[in-house]
């Protein structure tokens, strides 16, 4: 059962560069989310889906962005990598409709922006 | 806006000692209320939850009560034990939209000693 897979685990950037961190869900979910977890502050939203096609941002969406083309992968593009943008971030997608229930979380990706 | 606070940790307790993780909330509505553990390495999962005023949430020992009066949902565990190190997660989902939306307190650390 794979779940919510992210990839890679671990980037090191350099400021100015650009990547795209990959989630895949295999559990038909409608609803995907990215977060990020900083030290001692939780974890904040960035950017969220409710079905293809449909994305919308979260609490803290500068300097990101995403696209949802299938219902399976939700990626997470960032341009002009700063050092403000290191964090583990994650990747969780949860059933429709899904106030009441489980969201599944990936691993994780550890990014260092320097 | 909705939000989650959490006591500050980290908190360090020794193997078999009762632990109490405070959580309390701001929202509007009935919101769900859940518990997420993170283990080290690991993304966040689904530890305990309640979905409405005075369900009792529990797994593997762990317990929390929705309280509507106080705005609260503690986590409590009787006798912890050395795999139980991990941080967790207070969080909401909230009653109105319909987006399914997760909102994390902090996290607090656990360390418990043989």
């Amino acid at each position: 059962n794979a779940g919510v897979t992210q990839t890679p685990k671990f980037r090191i950037l350099k400021i100015g560069q650009s990547m795209t961190l990959q989630c895949t869900q295999d559990m038909n979910h409608n609803y995907m989310y990215w977060y990020r977890q900083d030290p001692g502050m939780g974890l904040k939203l960035i950017y969220y889906s409710v079905g293809a096609g449909i994305t919308d941002k979260g609490e803290v969406p500068n300097g990101y962005n995403v696209s949802r083309s299938t219902t399976e992968d939700f990626p997470l593009r960032l341009e002009l990598a700063a050092p403000s943008q290191t964090s583990v971030y994650f990747c969780a997608s949860r059933v429709k409709g899904g106030g009441q229930t489980e969201a599944f979380f990936g691993q994780g990706t550890r990014l260092t922006v320097v | 806006g909705d939000s989650v606070t959490q006591m500050e940790g980290p908190v360090t307790l020794s193997e078999e000692a009762f632990l109490t993780i405070n959580c309390t909330y701001t929202a509007t509505g009935y919101p769900s209320l859940f518990w997420y553990v993170q283990y080290p390495g690991e993304g966040l999962q689904l530890l305990l939850k309640a979905t409405k005023a005075d369900d009792k949430g529990s797994n593997k020992g762990f317990e929390a009560t929705y309280r509507k009066e106080t705005t609260s949902f503690h986590l409590e565990k009787g006798s912890v034990q050395v795999s139980d190190s991990a941080v967790y997660f207070c969080a909401l989902s909230a009653s109105s939209g319909n987006t399914g939306k997760l909102i994390f307190g902090q996290g607090t650390t656990l360390q418990v000693k043989p």
